[in-house]
């Protein structure tokens, strides 16, 4: 079964510090993998997308990882803000269903001074 | 931000009434898609849409039904709304990019909350 699976459920950290979520899934084969921020009250907004050829990929203070051999991936956040405080939620596809989406339950992430 | 707009942002209403949320968009994207998102669960795929008239359920379509007449049209209809129902519902757009090995961006809307009491 296709599955997405986030850790932790949530998280609090001080304003300044850094973060890192995980995102582990098992849906195969594999197309690309999506990271979302969505704030309280709002739509989710996408962070980044990762081919199963990409390791890395960076937007602003957030970075986002990718081992397809062991179907994990992580958001690792620098330097955090207040406003960084949201629910990430991780986005898988698979290669044969390309516009099928397989989603995590979150991570929610607050940010306090 | 793509155009999606959905509409009611916010309604309320009675067990067994019918209830029909809207979204729209101005982006000319092929695929839409309309989700329900409620605590302890991840986004869930109601139904979607690949094209005019072109339509297909998703795991959770069981009590609604939906039409797209129109490219930047999708409507959602609870034909006898239940409490079980109360929940954030999100329209998604996608251009499909890439066919069935990639899909394209995906945007969502801002949500529409439905509660039935």
């Amino acid at each position: 079964k296709n599955q997405v699976e986030q850790s932790p459920q949530s998280l609090i950290i001080l304003e300044g510090k850094n973060c890192t979520l995980q995102c582990n899934y098992t849906v195969s084969p594999f197309s690309n993998l999506r990271w979302y921020k969505q704030d309280t009250g709002r739509g989710p907004v996408s962070l980044t997308i990762m081919t199963f050829s990409e390791n890395t990929k960076s937007n602003g203070r957030y970075t986002a990882t990718l081992d397809a051999d062991t179907k994990q991936s992580s958001l690792h956040i620098t330097a955090s803000q207040l406003s960084d405080s949201a629910s990430y939620i991780c986005v898988v596809s698979g290669r044969n269903t390309g516009n099928q989406f397989y989603f995590g339950t979150g991570t929610s992430l607050t940010v306090i001074p | 931000d793509a155009g999606i707009t959905q509409s009611p942002r916010h309604k309320v209403t009675e067990t067994g009434t019918p209830v029909t949320l809207r979204c729209h968009q101005t982006e000319n994207h092929r695929y839409m898609y309309w989700y329900r998102q409620d605590p302890g669960h991840g986004l869930r795929l109601i139904h979607y849409s690949y094209g005019v008239k072109d339509t297909d359920k998703g795991e959770v379509s069981d009590g609604y039904s939906v039409s797209r007449s129109k490219t930047e049209d999708f409507l959602l209809t609870l034909e006898s709304a239940t409490s079980s129902q109360t929940s954030v519902y999100f329209c998604a757009i996608s251009d499909g990019a890439g066919g069935r090995y990639f899909a394209g961006e995906l945007f969502f809307g801002e949500g529409s909350r439905l509660t039935v009491l």
